[in-house]
C-alpha cells in the first residue's frame, strides 16, 4: 500500500502568516492527490484535488502544488476561519489513503 | 444540490453486525464511484472501502477485508456498508464520500463497538 506522510504534524501561526504543508508518497501517484480541511466535529472539506485544482468556492488564497512523491499545501494568508486540521490523501491506486493530518493552531 | 445522509450506526457488542446506509440525492448516483471513510475519536482518516460506479469492482482496506462488504443499489440511490466480525477498533465516525477524490461528504454516523 501506499503510505502518506505528512509534515508537520502541528503548526502554530498567526493570522496573516503564509504556512505551508507537505505530504510525501511513499511511492509515486503522479498528480493523484487531494486536499482537506477538516474541522471539528465537521466531514472533511475537499479543497484542492489534482494535486493543484481549486476545487469550486474554496478561497484562492489555498494553492497546491508537487508530482510524483512531493506535495504541498500553502495558504498565502491565514485567514480566521482556516484554523482546523488538513489532510493529504492519495488516489492513484483504489486502496486510496490519507496522511496523518496536520493541525493549524493559532499562535 | 448534492446530499449524502447516513444512517444506521449505533452500539454493538464485540462479534456484533451493522449495515450502514448512505442515501444520494442531488447526483446521477449511477455515474459516481463511490467510498466509505471512518474516523475514530480523536484520530485522523482512515480509508475502509471503495466501489465502482457499476458495483463490478470493490475494495477494501486491509483492516477491514474479509469482515466487512460495501454494496450499492442504483433504484434506491443508496450506498452500503455491511459490516460484521465488529471490534472495539472499529469504533469510528463512519461517512461515506462521491468520487475519487472525496468532492462530497455525509454527515457522519457513529459505530461504537463496546461490551
Amino acid at each position: 500500500d501506499i503510505q502518506m506522510t505528512q509534515s508537520p504534524s502541528t503548526l502554530s501561526a498567526s493570522v496573516g502568516d503564509r504556512v505551508t504543508i507537505t505530504c510525501r508518497a511513499s511511492q509515486s501517484i503522479s498528480s493523484w492527490l487531494a486536499w482537506y480541511q477538516q474541522k471539528p466535529g465537521k466531514a472533511p472539506k475537499l479543497l484542492i484535488y489534482d494535486a493543484s485544482t481549486l476545487e469550486s468556492g474554496v478561497p484562492s488564497r489555498f494553492s497546491g502544488s508537487g508530482s510524483g512523491t512531493e506535495f504541498t499545501l500553502t495558504i498565502s494568508s491565514l485567514q480566521p476561519d482556516d484554523f482546523a486540521t488538513y489532510y493529504c490523501q492519495q488516489y492513484d491506486s483504489y486502496s486510496q489513503t490519507f496522511g496523518q493530518g496536520t493541525k493549524l493552531e493559532i499562535k | 444540490q448534492v446530499q449524502l445522509v447516513e444512517s444506521g450506526g449505533g452500539v454493538v457488542q464485540p462479534g456484533g453486525s451493522l449495515r450502514l446506509s448512505c442515501v444520494a440525492s442531488g447526483f446521477i448516483f449511477r455515474s459516481y464511484v463511490m467510498h466509505w471513510v471512518r474516523q475514530a475519536p480523536g484520530k485522523g482518516l482512515e480509508w475502509v472501502a471503495f466501489i465502482s460506479h457499476d458495483g463490478s469492482n470493490k475494495y477494501y482496506a486491509d483492516s477491514v477485508k474479509g469482515r466487512f462488504t460495501i454494496s450499492r443499489d442504483k433504484s434506491k440511490s443508496t450506498l452500503y456498508l455491511q459490516m460484521n466480525s465488529l471490534r472495539a477498533e472499529d469504533t469510528a465516525v463512519y461517512y461515506c464520500a462521491r468520487d475519487h477524490f472525496c468532492d462530497f461528504w455525509g454527515q457522519g454516523t457513529l459505530v461504537t463497538v463496546s461490551s
